[in-house]
């Protein structure tokens, strides 16, 4: 069954400390995985997106890292800002065969960022 | 959010009316998607739709109803046989294989 597991289920750290955290996913064929990021109340916002090939993608102070072989991500938040306040949620699509891929989502990861 | 306008934000509705959530865009996009997300649940697929004047059933589809009749809107309507329609609702779109853009969504009271 395809799953994607994401880790913790939520975390507060203080504003300027960095934070990572973990998606594990049981999806097959893999595609692509992406990183979204979901304010209270809006629609989630892509961060990054990594195909197999690639092992680490950073944008801004977001740096996403891959492991297709341990089938794991994490995203690494440098230098927190109450902005970072989010949902964080991974998404890995699946090839399915046709002219869209599945997308599995994980239950995401509520990051609180205190002052 | 884009070029995706989702309406109303919030709609509050008695148990056994049927209600249409609007979901417009100005991307371009062939692909319109549906979603339902539940607290402590990842999002869930109701409905796709890759082309005007077709749909698929996603995941979820039951108590639901979509229609594709322009290519930039994707109406989804909650029937009264949807059993927990309270939710945050988002519609999506994508061309081709790219990613992904969600709206802002609807959050759907039922009482």
């Amino acid at each position: 069954k395809n799953q994607v597991e994401q880790s913790p289920q939520s975390l507060i750290i203080l504003e300027g400390k960095n934070c990572t955290l973990q998606c594990n996913y049981t999806v097959s064929p893999f595609s692509n995985l992406r990183w979204y990021k979901q304010d209270t109340g809006r629609g989630p916002v892509s961060l990054t997106i990594m195909t197999f090939s690639e092992n680490t993608k950073s944008n801004g102070r977001y740096t996403a890292t891959l492991d297709a072989d341990t089938k794991q991500s994490s995203l690494h938040i440098t230098a927190s800002q109450l902005s970072d306040s989010a949902s964080y949620i991974c998404v890995v699509s699946a090839r399915d065969g046709g002219a869209t891929n599945k997308l599995i989502f994980g239950t995401g990861t509520l990051l609180a960022v205190q002052p | 959010d884009g070029g995706i306008t989702q309406s109303p934000k919030y709609l509050f509705r008695k148990e056994g009316q049927n209600v249409t959530l609007s979901c417009e865009q100005n991307l371009n996009h062939d692909a319109m998607y549906w979603y339902r997300q539940d607290p402590g649940q990842g999002l869930r697929l109701i409905y796709y739709s890759q082309i005007v004047n077709d749909f698929q059933k996603g995941d979820i589809a039951e108590g639901y109803s979509v229609s594709r009749e322009k290519k930039e809107s994707f109406p989804l309507t909650v029937t009264s046989a949807q059993k927990n329609p309270t939710a945050f609702y988002l519609c999506a779109t994508r061309q081709g294989s790219y990613e992904q853009y969600f709206g802002p969504g609807t959050r759907l009271t039922v009482t």
